[in-house]
């Protein structure tokens, strides 16, 4: 069964706008952490932003929000204010596993362009 | 910033061949992975590691992979009888614990791996 679900393959926006790139998750575990992950053409992973699932308040860091919604199980991310530099692949990805044998699952992530 | 260091960046190899990629994990971190992410598609865990050992494999990791950490900063995946399928994007990762809210993967920039 597919864990992570990330729905839009592509999106475009225009510079300076603000996008939200969607995420689903499903789990049955009460305990979890959900991360956004940027990758570059270079092909690097960068850490975007973390929400643990017992977190109170949306997680926030510069430009990115998350916007989770428990009962919903989505966590779908926020980019304010585009940039040119924010044109990557984003991939959703979740914390899955017991301690001692944690694993991440990704999506299959979204391809983002900005638009001069 | 500590980081995660990957080496080789890129590597060519002939099918049958056996391979070492080599990862040096951010210095206080415990908690070590390996993802691999075949051109276009979505990234796949492999194994996590810690205390000297497996902690968790997927069935992608079969017996033709191994991960050693022979001294106290480097974590190898080595891939005995390279085959054309094992051609990807082999990414390291290490957290520092896998508590909530200490849990976050950090990766490193990635071996592209290519099996003739």
């Amino acid at each position: 069964a597919q864990k992570i679900t990330q729905t839009q393959p592509g999106m475009f926006v225009q510079e300076k706008e603000a996008v939200t790139l969607d995420c689903t998750y499903d789990t049955s575990d009460p305990s979890y952490g959900l991360f956004w992950y940027k990758q570059p053409s270079s092909g690097e992973m960068i850490f975007l932003i973390y929400q643990g699932s017992y977190d109170q308040q949306n997680a926030t860091e510069g430009r990115y929000s998350l916007n989770f919604q428990k009962a919903r199980k989505s966590a779908n991310l926020v980019i304010s204010a585009s940039q040119l530099g924010d044109s990557a692949m984003y991939f959703c990805a979740m914390r899955e596993g017991n301690w001692g044998t944690y694993k991440y699952i990704f999506g299959t992530g979204t391809r983002l362009k900005v638009l001069a | 910033e500590p980081e995660v260091t990957q080496t080789p960046s890129h590597q060519v190899t002939q099918m049958g061949q056996e391979v070492i990629l080599r990862c040096v994990p951010i210095s206080n971190h415990l908690y070590f992975y390996w993802y691999r992410q075949i051109l276009g598609q979505k990234v796949e865990f492999l194994v996590s590691f810690y205390n000297n050992e497996i902690s968790e494999k997927s069935e992608i990791f079969d017996d033709q992979f191994s991960v050693e950490r022979p001294d106290g900063s480097n974590f190898t995946l080595k891939i005995r009888s390279t085959k054309l399928e094992d051609s990807a994007m082999y990414f390291c990762a290490s957290s520092e614990s896998e508590g909530l809210g200490r849990e976050t993967q950090y990766f490193g920039p990635g071996t592209r791996l290519l099996v003739l």
